[in-house]
């Protein structure tokens, strides 16, 4: 079956602009989570969401927020870009809450450059 | 929040030979996961292991949760094995995965 897809794969933005990006869950998967990807941070936990409902969300500013519609595909959207925010942007899907967020499958990512 | 350790930081092998990368997490775990990121930039499922012992091929997977550490074994390296390894875990908060800071792996032919 098709793995977890996220479009855009590569984009470009100046600062002050937004963006938002989407992923499309593996099919039969309910929860959707994101993550950000920094050679300075490493891997951070940005958000989850299981039914259309944010389950948690990790210590990111405002301007990072998410939502995820019914047929369980999710955006995430950043707004009033900032030069740090550059990053691999990591969706990833699992069946959903369990003992936690149960076994993740993550996409290819999507590329953001903030020049 | 949860600490997670990986060690060593970056490792240099000849193809075939064998390594151990280990995974120390400071808190118990109800998720731990291994992922291979490819050049691009996926991070690749190797192993879901809260606890137990796994195997798959050339690689194999032991969480000793009561120890709070977890190994990945790579067997007869190939040089397709290189890339970053990152143990991931995830407490009782269900706060999402947090990641380590890697193994970067390169084997040499």
């Amino acid at each position: 079956k098709a793995g977890v897809t996220q479009t855009p794969r590569y984009l470009i933005k100046t600062r002050g602009q937004q963006v938002t990006l989407s992923c499309s869950p593996i099919s039969g998967h309910r929860s959707v989570s994101w993550y950000q990807q920094t050679p300075g941070q490493g891997l951070q936990f940005l958000f989850e969401y299981f039914s259309e409902t944010q389950r948690n969300k990790g210590n990111f500013p405002g301007r990072f927020s998410g939502r995820q519609f019914s047929n369980s595909r999710s955006e995430m959207n950043v707004s009033t870009l900032e030069l740090g925010d550059s990053a691999l942007y990591l969706c990833a899907s699992s069946l959903g809450p369990g003992l936690g967020t149960g076994e993740l499958f993550f996409g290819e990512g999507s590329r953001l450059t903030v020049l | 929040g949860i600490q997670v350790e990986q060690s060593p930081p970056d490792l240099i092998l000849q193809e075939g030979a064998n390594s151990t990368l280990r995974c120390n997490f400071s808190d118990s775990v109800n998720n731990l996961q291994w992922f291979h990121q490819n050049p691009w930039g996926q991070l690749i499922n190797l192993f879901y292991i809260p606890s137990g012992t796994k195997q798959n091929g050339r690689l194999s997977a032991t969480t000793v949760a009561t120890e709070r550490y977890s190994l990945l074994y790579i067997s007869s390296s190939q040089t397709t094995d290189s890339g970053v390894y990152f143990c991931a875990v995830e407490g009782g908060g269900a706060d999402g995965l947090t990641f380590g800071k890697g193994t970067h792996l390169i084997i040499q032919p």
